[in-house]
């Protein structure tokens, strides 16, 4: 069975600093990895995800991840908010033969983040 | 434009009063879900289904009801709704439902049940 936590359901930075958003992921398999952004009232968008290869996985909209096997995180990072990244991200987690389908996203509870002036 | 639609995007209703929320995909995907939203709980799978006439229940499916009669929609049935129904869904697709591919989300139904 795999799981998902993330730390800080709500975290706040100035434009133009550094976005880290914490996500740990249990799991019986070796893992496949996603964070989906969801901006007020539309569904969510794949930012990025984690299947094999390297570790350090960009996305969209300057984001990056970095699977840690060791740590068990796939922490989310952008260097310089924007204040057009105010929005709810999810880190979710898949595993091969998983139940669900091999595709049934195991979600986090989500972060808010909040982009100040 | 490659999309999942969802219908209706708001609904409110009573407690028992059958309702059924549509989805549908133009991009071809086999495998097509439904997800309930729910704050501090994240989203969970209701149902799923892998192909047409091919379904299975996910982490949360007692009182709902899916078919997939055709390969593009992917209903969602509420045969007697509850006020524990009250959430926002999602529909997703995804090509054939393998682990590492990107599924993609419907605009969302947030549904209220009085």
């Amino acid at each position: 069975a795999q799981s998902v936590t993330q730390l800080g359901s709500h975290v706040s930075v100035s434009e133009g600093a550094l976005v880290l958003l914490r996500c740990n992921y249990s799991s019986s398999v070796p893992p496949y990895l996603f964070w989906y952004v969801q901006y007020p009232n539309q569904g969510l968008q794949l930012l990025l995800k984690y299947t094999t290869g390297a570790t350090l996985v960009k996305g969209i909209n300057g984001f990056e991840a970095e699977f840690k096997k060791s740590e068990t995180s796939f922490h989310l990072t952008k260097p310089s908010a924007h204040m057009s990244d105010a929005a709810e991200y999810f880190c979710a987690v898949t595993a091969p033969f998983g139940k669900g389908g091999g595709n049934k996203l195991t979600f986090g509870t989500g972060t808010q983040l909040k982009v100040e002036l | 434009e490659a999309q999942v639609t969802q219908n209706p995007r708001y609904l409110i209703t009573v407690t028992g009063k059958k309702l059924t929320v549509t989805c549908s995909q133009n991009m071809n995907h086999e495998y097509m879900s439904w997800y309930r939203q729910d704050p501090g709980l994240g989203l969970r799978q209701i149902y799923y289904s892998m192909n047409v006439e091919v379904t299975d229940k996910g982490d949360v499916p007692e009182g709902y009801k899916v078919s997939r009669k055709e390969k593009r929609n992917f209903p969602l049935i509420l045969e007697s709704p509850s006020p524990n129904q009250t959430s926002l869904y999602f529909c997703a697709s995804s090509y054939l439902g393998g682990a590492q591919e990107t599924q993609y989300f419907g605009p969302g139904t947030r549904l209220l049940v009085l």
